[in-house]
């Protein structure tokens, strides 16, 4: 099983600040990764996948990088919608999340 | 616009079974292009892939888990199921129903049901 692997756990910082979350794979997945954001009673919403491709409709704000085993998800200016929790998920073996990143706001 | 939406009971008596339906709108699950996936998740934690089935009926179900799931797949209907048999109160989460690509490895779940919290209680 491949683990994914978010860090932080939590990352407090402000409206119009620049986020930066991490995934981590213990073994590579190429560039089959992708992002996902949820605020509470909500479903996940998908931002990114294919590392970097953003999904229909997510604003520019939104960017992925990396490939392999090391991923970033930055979010360029904070919005106050912004702040929910985000999770990482890979399909190149099976199908398995991060255990998620609480952006909240400081 | 692509919906889909889960139903079935919101409260089951333990060692019984748990029967979920997906029905889907907005795109036809015959089309083949995609996985129709179950996805859980518990209280206050994170998400965990249960499985998914083709439009052929196809399934796959993640090995870590005990064997007690099975999907189903209702082409008349537009519809996919999930039943867990002999439940426990660890299989209390929101289950939520989406899609993924079936022509790649990549692509992500880009369309979700709203979810539907089962509890297994006496």
């Amino acid at each position: 099983e491949i683990v994914l692997t978010q860090s932080p756990a939590t990352l407090s910082l402000s409206p119009g600040e620049r986020a930066t979350l991490s995934c981590r794979a213990s073994q590579s997945v190429s560039s089959y990764l992708a992002w996902y954001q949820q605020k509470p009673g909500q479903a996940p919403r998908l931002l990114i996948y294919d590392a970097s491709n953003r999904a229909t409709g997510i604003p520019a704000r939104f960017s992925g990088s990396g490939s392999g085993t090391d991923f970033t998800l930055t979010i360029s200016s904070l919005e106050p919608e912004d702040f929910a929790v985000y999770y990482c998920q890979q399909r190149s073996s099976w199908v398995t999340f991060g255990q998620g990143t609480r952006l909240e706001i400081k | 616009q692509v919906h889909l939406q889960e139903s079935g009971p919101g409260l089951v008596k333990p060692s019984q079974t748990l029967s979920l339906t997906c029905t889907v709108s907005g795109d036809s699950i015959t089309s083949g292009s995609y996985l129709w996936t179950w996805i859980r998740q518990h209280p206050g934690k994170g998400l965990e892939w249960i499985g998914y089935i083709s439009s052929t009926g196809s399934t796959y179900y993640d090995p870590s888990l005990k064997s007690q799931f099975a999907i189903s797949v209702d082409t008349s209907k537009n519809q996919f199921s999930l039943k867990l048999s002999s439940v426990t109160a660890a299989d209390t989460a929101v289950y939520y129903c989406t899609r993924v690509r079936h022509t790649s490895v990549g692509g992500g779940f880009d369309y979700w049901g709203q979810g539907t919290l089962v509890t297994v209680s006496s």
